[in-house]
């Protein structure tokens, strides 16, 4: 089976830009979480999508959002950029979601100048 | 509170020996998962605990869930050079969250 894929894997944005990554999960996994992962705060939780709702979501500003399609394959939003979100985005796909075994894909490095 | 603290931060030992580490919390914990991270890449999962007691081996590798359910630790034995990288526990806490918690991790360097 192929893995969870991301695209793309780097990105360059200027603050005050809003951008768009995608992932697509593992195939026959409905479950997407969305994680941002920087050295100062590590890995924090920002959202989970399940069969197109969203299920969970962590404690960051509504300017970050996400949606999953029918297919399961998922985007994050993030508009108005802030120096801060720079970061590597990782999404993680699992077949029932919640506290069940997630696997995680490459990443997105998102820099904001 | 839902945090993991997880320990050592990072770890210099010489290619052969044993290397154990470990997650700990104030609360309980349902699940614990450990992963590990190679630069430029995303975490890889490693083992999975879903029973308090638990103990499973995956390979070289030998984790357990604590009895109490507030830690969990990760053992690696005869460590080689490509054990290098960062290991994170996660877990998802007790009182219905859902929500995976990841410790700050352990970076382990193998000196060959």
């Amino acid at each position: 089976k192929a893995g969870v894929t991301q695209t793309p894997r780097y990105l360059i944005k200027t603050r005050g830009q809003q951008v768009t990554l995608s992932c697509s999960p593992i195939s026959g996994h409905r479950s997407v979480s969305w994680y941002q992962q920087t050295p100062g705060q590590g890995l924090q939780f920002l959202f989970e999508y399940f069969s197109e709702t969203q299920r969970n979501k962590g404690n960051f500003p509504g300017r970050f959002s996400g949606r999953q399609f029918s297919n399961s394959r998922s985007e994050m939003n993030v508009s108005t950029l802030e120096l801060g979100d720079s970061a590597l985005y990782l999404c993680a796909s699992s077949l029932r979601g919640g506290a069940a075994e997630q696997y995680f894909g490459p990443g997105t490095r998102l820099t904001v100048t | 509170g839902q945090q993991l603290n997880q320990s050592p931060q990072s770890m210099f030992i010489q290619e052969g020996e044993d290397v154990s580490m470990n997650c700990t919390s104030s609360s309980i914990f349902n699940t614990w998962l450990w992963y590990k991270q190679e630069p430029g890449e995303g975490p890889v999962l490693l083992i999975a605990l879903y029973k308090a007691g638990e103990l499973t081996s995956n390979g070289r590798l030998t984790a357990q869930f604590g009895i109490t359910r507030k830690d969990s630790f990760l053992n690696i034995s005869a460590s080689i050079p490509s054990d290098v990288g960062i290991y994170f526990c996660a877990g998802t806490p007790g009182g219905g969250s859902e929500k995976l918690v990841f410790g700050k991790g352990t970076k382990l360097t193998v000196n060959p």
